[in-house]
């Protein structure tokens, strides 16, 4: 069956444009977590839905960054006014449901580059 | 908090046994994962413990002993497949939302 996929692969940008990533997730899957991971670092949360609500959005780095899930399947993760800094692998997961050992299936991810 | 350690980098040659250790400090246990990142992929899930003691699948096994924060995943029969980065994660205390470490990259050399 079809796995977690993202779109685009890879955005090439400039500072101060906004860009929007997006993810399908497992089909049937509840859960959807987005994640960055920046050269040589660990994988950072962002954020997380329980269909389409974010109990925790905690993780986002600052309020240039939003994302929503609707239908309780696709989600899309915005980035306003990037700056270089958002430089990193945007990864996206999502899981049968939210809870304790459940595995996490990732996508490819989106490489995004801000010059 | 959390926090979360294991070693930067590891070199093994094919056929051989590794062990990366990973020890982390929460304030609630949900279990501790491990994932395997090739370069440039997504990371995919090798391992999930919640109890302790050592859970064997196939070449790849995997520790834990909550009492030491302490767990490690043990590879044996090395392929050359095997040089990937390997993740070690535990969920926020309270909550189900892993916080992964930096990685491991091990290395297989012939």
């Amino acid at each position: 069956g079809a796995g977690v996929s993202q779109s685009p692969s890879n955005k090439v940008t400039e500072k101060g444009k906004d860009v929007e990533l997006r993810c399908d997730p497992i089909s049937g899957h509840t859960a959807l977590y987005w994640y960055r991971q920046s050269l040589g670092q660990g994988l950072e949360f962002l954020i997380y839905f329980q269909g389409n609500s974010a109990p925790d959005k905690s993780g986002l780095p600052s309020d240039r960054f939003s994302a929503e899930r609707t239908g309780g399947s696709v989600s899309t993760l915005t980035i306003q006014r990037t700056q270089q800094e958002d430089s990193a692998v945007y990864l996206c997961a999502s899981s049968l449901v939210f809870g304790g050992g459940e595995t996490q299936y990732f996508g490819p991810g989106t490489r995004l580059l801000v010059l | 908090g959390q926090n979360i350690d294991q070693p930067t980098e590891m070199t093994a040659t094919e056929g051989a046994i590794v062990q990366i250790n990973c020890t982390y400090q929460t304030s609630g246990f949900n279990g501790l994962f491990w994932y395997q990142q090739h370069a440039g992929e997504a990371p995919t899930f090798l391992s999930y413990n919640v109890l302790d003691g050592l859970e064997e699948k196939g070449r790849f096994s995997s520790f834990l002993s909550r009492s030491k924060g302490y767990s490690y995943l043990l590879l044996k029969e090395l392929q050359m497949k095997d040089s990937a980065s390997y993740l070690c994660a535990v969920p926020r205390g309270g909550s189900y939302i892993p916080t992964f470490g930096r990685g491991t990259s091990l290395i297989v050399h012939p």
